[in-house]
């Protein structure tokens, strides 16, 4: 069961702005941790989209921000594309668990 | 670029073993943790464990303490993840990932893992 919460589905015209929330506790985002994105095309690995909350790795477009507050977490894509249709998952660490490796419910997005 | 190469498909009886490997290239292997991941078919991703490459140490996920074994041969850059008395509900892509900060920079290509009779 996932520890983190993520909207099951977001959706976009192309060029629109889309955003994805991810929602944790006070043993994970809330105790500091950071928070870091992934996205996963069809049928590939997951990719490193944002870590530390809102670093891009090099080759990530800009379109792609992240952001953290409290307990909570939010990617945003702008000017979205049809290449962005995938899942995203955000991941954090929480010391309270045996597994602190956490990730989110994941969340689909759809470009129309 | 940093690469993580892993093993392919595995068909599996219930009750049998399965070894997969994750080859390294492109960077210190013993400078970084290696992870393993899973997802099940339509499912989201879920941590397994450790091992620190350099001593060899390891963690586990307490869900999977006593089914899986998590070695290295730093001879050839290869981590490798052992996961017995399989059951259907072990169907999955397993993955490979490098740790770095508390997150994972890098990821393998995944294996597949089908048990089925």
């Amino acid at each position: 069961q996932s520890v983190l919460t993520q909207p099951p589905s977001v959706s976009g015209a192309p060029g629109q702005r889309v955003t994805i929330s991810c929602t944790g506790s006070s043993s994970n985002i809330g105790a500091d941790y950071d928070v870091h994105w992934y996205q996963q095309l069809p049928g590939t690995a997951p990719k490193l989209l944002i870590y530390a909350n809102i670093n891009r790795p090099s080759g990530v477009p800009d379109r792609f921000s992240g952001s953290k507050s409290g307990t909570s977490a939010s990617l945003a894509i702008t000017g979205l594309q049809a290449e962005d249709e995938a899942d995203y998952y955000c991941q954090s660490y929480d010391s309270s668990l045996s597994a602190p490796y956490v990730f989110g419910t994941g969340t689909k997005v759809t470009v129309l | 670029q940093v690469q993580l190469v892993q093993s392919g498909a595995e068909v599996k009886r219930p009750g049998a073993s399965v070894k997969v490997s994750c080859k390294a290239s492109r960077y210190t292997f013993t400078g970084y943790y290696i992870h393993w991941l899973r997802q099940a078919p339509g499912q989201g991703l879920e941590w397994m464990g450790w091992i620190n490459t350099n001593s060899g140490g390891t963690n586990y996920a307490q869900k999977f303490q006593g089914r899986v074994t998590m070695t290295r041969d730093t001879s050839i850059s290869t981590a490798y993840m052992e996961l017995s008395r399989l059951t259907s509900d072990d169907t999955a892509v397993y993955y490979c990932a490098r740790e770095d900060q508390l997150r994972f920079d890098h990821w393998g290509q995944g294996t597949l893992v089908t048990v089925s009779s």
